[in-house]
């Protein structure tokens, strides 16, 4: 089992949709967890980051830690076509970090 | 959030020659720069952690003879890819830390390096 999993899509939706994107993880080491977002050619964007379990919030982006359930979420509201991209899941404990494969977004206008 | 700085931001060389890519935190100190390759549609694979001062910390596979490493600065580190070949090329993406384990790591814009 890899130590974090992550469906690489691609997940297409129509704009205003609200997207969800997980990712599952074995290392209960695990404390630090981050969102990424990649446009394509370029180097990854910090969205959001998370240390231990709960919800963050910020504009139309919600991340979600449960470790009991060792699985995090991003939520992205009214989706628009500007968040096509490619979303990788990160996550640390006293290791670098360790990331998804990423999942590839559409969102059609 | 931080400003990592990468430079270039794509390179073509000839094969056998050595490419040296350019990673800079703008507006903070970096006591730590790792170094990742990403193959398309695959994640990053990190290739090595440097800390100001000292050697790079080469992860399993990687040849340290190879990719050079060099973090003379807490603001520049560097990467040389040496005596190149056609399946080194690769998207080479650096990210810079600025303190502890656990702080936020932001990342350079990356730099596609294609080798022939």
């Amino acid at each position: 089992q890899k130590e974090v999993e992550q469906d690489p899509g691609p997940l297409s939706v129509p704009e205003g949709a609200i997207v969800s994107l997980n990712c599952t993880y074995s290392n209960s080491a695990f404390q630090y967890f981050m969102w990424y977002r990649q446009y394509s050619r370029k180097g990854p964007e910090l969205l959001m980051y998370t240390y231990s379990s709960g919800n963050k919030e910020d504009g139309r982006f919600t991340a979600q830690v449960d470790k009991s359930s060792k699985y995090i979420s991003l939520f992205i509201r009214d989706s628009q076509p500007s968040d096509s991209a490619t979303y990788l899941c990160a996550m640390q404990g006293n290791t670098p970090l360790v990331f998804g494969k990423g999942t590839r977004l559409s969102v059609i206008a | 959030g931080a400003v990592v700085s990468q430079h270039p931001s794509w390179v073509i060389c000839k094969s056998g020659t050595s490419v040296k890519i350019e990673c800079r935190s703008l507006d903070f100190q970096a006591t730590t720069m790792f170094w990742y390759r990403q193959f398309p549609k695959q994640s990053l694979m990190l290739m090595a952690t440097s800390n100001e001062g000292s050697k790079a910390t080469y992860e399993q596979g990687v040849e340290k003879d190879k990719f050079l490493i060099n973090h003379a600065s807490l603001t520049l580190s560097t990467l040389t890819v040496t005596s190149a070949h056609p399946e080194d090329s690769s998207f080479y993406i650096c990210s810079a830390r600025s303190g502890a384990r656990g702080t936020e790591a932001f990342f350079g814009q990356g730099t596609r390096l294609t080798v022939v």
